[in-house]
């Protein structure tokens, strides 16, 4: 049973737009969220991170957005650099043992 | 250098034969944990250690052991690896809580035959 969901395997961007990777949820006691990059032969790192009780979490070119009630947040890259291409990792936590993570969305932005 | 590391990164074995993949911090972190990571199922955790001799089950822990005897070391243990344990683990550690930032080694790449 996937708790968190990343429905697009992939997505393809052009240098300099903007990059909108979405995560769902099902479980509503989920009150931590953060999304993970991951590079080929290198292990995930962590990027940005939001609260329940925020929407909103900004970090240089990284946004985050939760919205609560559909059960739905996403990652704003604006704008998209080729530096950005890697596996986008959304992960959810309820309470403070345990995480749950996406399948990964492979993010290519074309020079 | 703040670091996880593991080793070995890439390891081919058969089924039946005991192996042991290491993972060290040296970050003075409480928290560790193992992830197996699949296609299309992302990244799992299979146990986790909340301190020094401190271990509990993640989602997937059938098949595996762990240990922590040292705040720094977190082996993983496969007693009788069965080729569906084929996958890339990685290991993690974060300061106290799994919800504070986790850093991750960069990853064993196992196949059993």
């Amino acid at each position: 049973d996937q708790q968190v969901k990343q429905n697009s395997p992939s997505l393809s961007v052009q240098e300099g737009r903007i990059s909108i990777l979405n995560c769902d949820y099902t479980n509503s006691m989920f009150d931590y969220f953060l999304w993970y990059k991951k590079y080929p032969a290198e292990g995930p790192t962590f990027l940005i991170s939001i609260s329940s009780i925020k929407d909103k979490n900004e970090d240089g070119r990284f946004t985050v957005f939760l919205n609560k009630s559909a059960k739905h947040l996403s990652l704003h890259i604006v704008p998209s650099q080729p530096g950005d291409s890697a596996v986008y990792f959304c992960a959810a936590s309820e309470g403070n043992n345990d995480m749950r993570f996406g399948a990964g969305t492979r993010l290519t932005v074309k020079p | 250098e703040a670091q996880v590391t593991q080793n070995p990164r890439y390891l081919i074995t058969v089924t039946g034969k005991k192996l042991t993949v290491t993972c060290s911090q040296n970050m003075n972190h409480e928290y560790m944990s193992w992830y197996r990571q699949d296609p299309g199922l992302g990244l799992r955790q299979i146990y986790y250690s909340m301190n020094v001799e401190v271990t509990d089950k993640g989602d997937v822990p059938e098949g595996y052991k762990v240990s922590r005897k040292e705040k720094r070391n977190f082996p993983l243990i496969l007693e009788s690896p069965s080729p569906n344990q084929t996958s890339l683990y990685f290991c993690a550690s974060s300061p106290r809580l799994i919800r504070e930032t986790q850093y991750f080694g960069p990853g064993t790449r196992l196949l059993v035959l």
